[in-house]
């Protein structure tokens, strides 16, 4: 079992739907980091979060601690939001990032 | 802007060639990565090195080695690549010494051994 659980794998939405991604860990992390890695390969992070909620236009990212659970939510979906969500715990004090297996987002037009 | 480059996008090499993936960052940042992705499987740490000439095994070392002679470039090399090296292959930067600090990624080398 990974320390990491991304659900779902996959996930198609038609354009407009609200999405949500989760993400369960079973490690004490420090902090929790949501990355988007739309085709042809680049990643970039989204948001690194160790508590509450954080927003950035149409996405919003939650965490629950005791709970060891994180959201990533896409309001107004849209194609362009068609992309592998990956969400990565850190720990203090190590460089290592445990990754999950990622969900793939498809918003059909 | 952070900016990380690999020196490939795409790459198809013979088994048993030496290959040298390179990656260069310019934010001065101390930690460099190099993962690789293959499906189902996630991404997966190869190497890191958090300065120059240090570095440290990740969870799949075996068939890989690393430079890091100056801070900005980090060398990935298969010795002598294998088809189930095939993969896409990420390098990362970051600055600080903790899991608590984003990590920026390159746009990736996608690498095809025959």
């Amino acid at each position: 079992k990974n320390e990491v659980e991304q659900s779902p794998q996959n996930l198609t939405a038609q354009e407009g739907e609200f999405i949500t991604i989760n993400c369960s860990y079973s490690v004490g992390i420090s902090a929790l980091h949501w990355l988007q890695q739309h085709p042809g390969g680049g990643i970039v992070s989204l948001f690194m979060l160790s508590s509450g909620k954080k927003k950035h236009g149409r996405l919003i990212a939650t965490i629950n601690i005791q709970e060891k659970h994180s959201s990533l939510h896409i309001t107004a979906s849209h194609p362009r939001d068609s992309a592998v969500y990956i969400c990565a715990g850190g720990f203090q004090g190590a460089q290592k990032l445990v990754f999950g297996q990622g969900t793939r987002l498809t918003i059909n037009p | 802007d952070v900016k990380v480059t690999q020196s490939s996008r795409y790459l198809v090499k013979r088994t048993g060639e030496k290959v040298f993936l390179e990656c260069v960052q310019d934010m001065d940042h101390e930690n460099m990565f190099w993962y690789r992705q293959d499906p189902g499987l996630g991404l997966r740490l190869i190497y890191f090195s958090y300065d120059v000439k240090m570095k440290e095994k990740g969870d799949i070392p075996e068939g890989y080695s690393v430079s890091r002679e100056k801070k900005e470039r980090f060398s990935l090399i298969l010795e002598s690549a294998s088809t189930n090296q095939t993969s896409m292959y990420l390098c990362a930067s970051s600055l600080g010494t903790s899991g608590t600090v984003t990590q920026y990624f390159g746009p990736g080398t996608r690498l095809l051994v025959l």
